[in-house]
């Protein structure tokens, strides 16, 4: 079983709709969640991080966490061709020093 | 500058090369890593450097070897690589009290 895992997709959106993104994981003893967005060709972004069960909003953007079911999503509101870029789901924890792991990404498209 | 800076940003070397990259962050962060990118797989965790402590991957071969001499800069030395290693090595770095990264823009390597 991967540590954390997403559907690669790539996941296609009209734009102005929502684009849901999904993600599970593995340990259950992880304590941060994050999502990042890699341009093709760039370096991974941070956009938004949630710590706690329930909904964090940011803009456009509202991460999702239901550590119960090890579920994290990320919905995008009015999604922009501009939003087209892969998605990576992100773990994080303490132990013996704090690292992340990563799930190999979503591609998302949005179509002008 | 500010950021995480990496260089270069793209390198081409054989088998029996010597080389080093670089990664210098000016955020006043206390955690700096390595990470390897290849197509289609999850960002792979290669070292970590933070005031607690070094953490290494076992996974990771012997022809990549860290070096940390100090808070703001973080290098990979490579030597005697193989055709798989070529990937993105991205750089990170994350501040006391936060748990996001920032990362650099990332050296493409290319073994042949």
């Amino acid at each position: 079983q991967k540590e954390v895992e997403q559907n690669s997709g790539p996941l296609s959106v009209p734009e102005g709709a929502i684009a849901s993104l999904n993600c599970t994981y593995s340990d259950r003893g992880s304590q941060s969640f994050f999502w990042y967005r890699q341009y093709s060709g760039k370096s991974p972004e941070l956009i938004m991080s949630i710590y706690s069960n329930g909904d964090k909003e940011d803009g456009r953007f509202t991460a999702q966490l239901n550590k119960a079911s090890q579920y994290v999503s990320l919905l995008i509101r009015d999604s922009q061709p501009s939003d087209s870029a892969t998605y990576l789901c992100a773990v994080g924890r303490n132990t013996g020093g704090f690292k992340t792991i990563f799930g190999a990404g979503t591609r998302l498209f949005v179509k002008a | 500058e500010t950021g995480v800076t990496q260089t270069p940003r793209h390198l081409v070397m054989g088998m029996t090369n010597k080389k080093s990259l670089k990664c210098e962050q000016h955020l006043g962060h206390n955690a700096m890593y390595w990470y390897k990118q290849s197509a289609k797989k999850p960002l792979e965790l290669m070292f970590v450097y933070s005031l607690e402590e070094r953490v290494e991957n076992n996974s990771v071969p012997s022809r990549f070897s860290p070096e940390c001499p100090n808070s703001s800069h973080l290098f990979l030395h490579l030597h005697t690589l193989q055709p798989e290693d070529s990937a993105l090595y991205l750089c990170a770095s994350r501040g006391q009290g936060s748990y996001g990264y920032t990362f650099g823009s990332g050296t493409r390597l290319t073994v042949v």
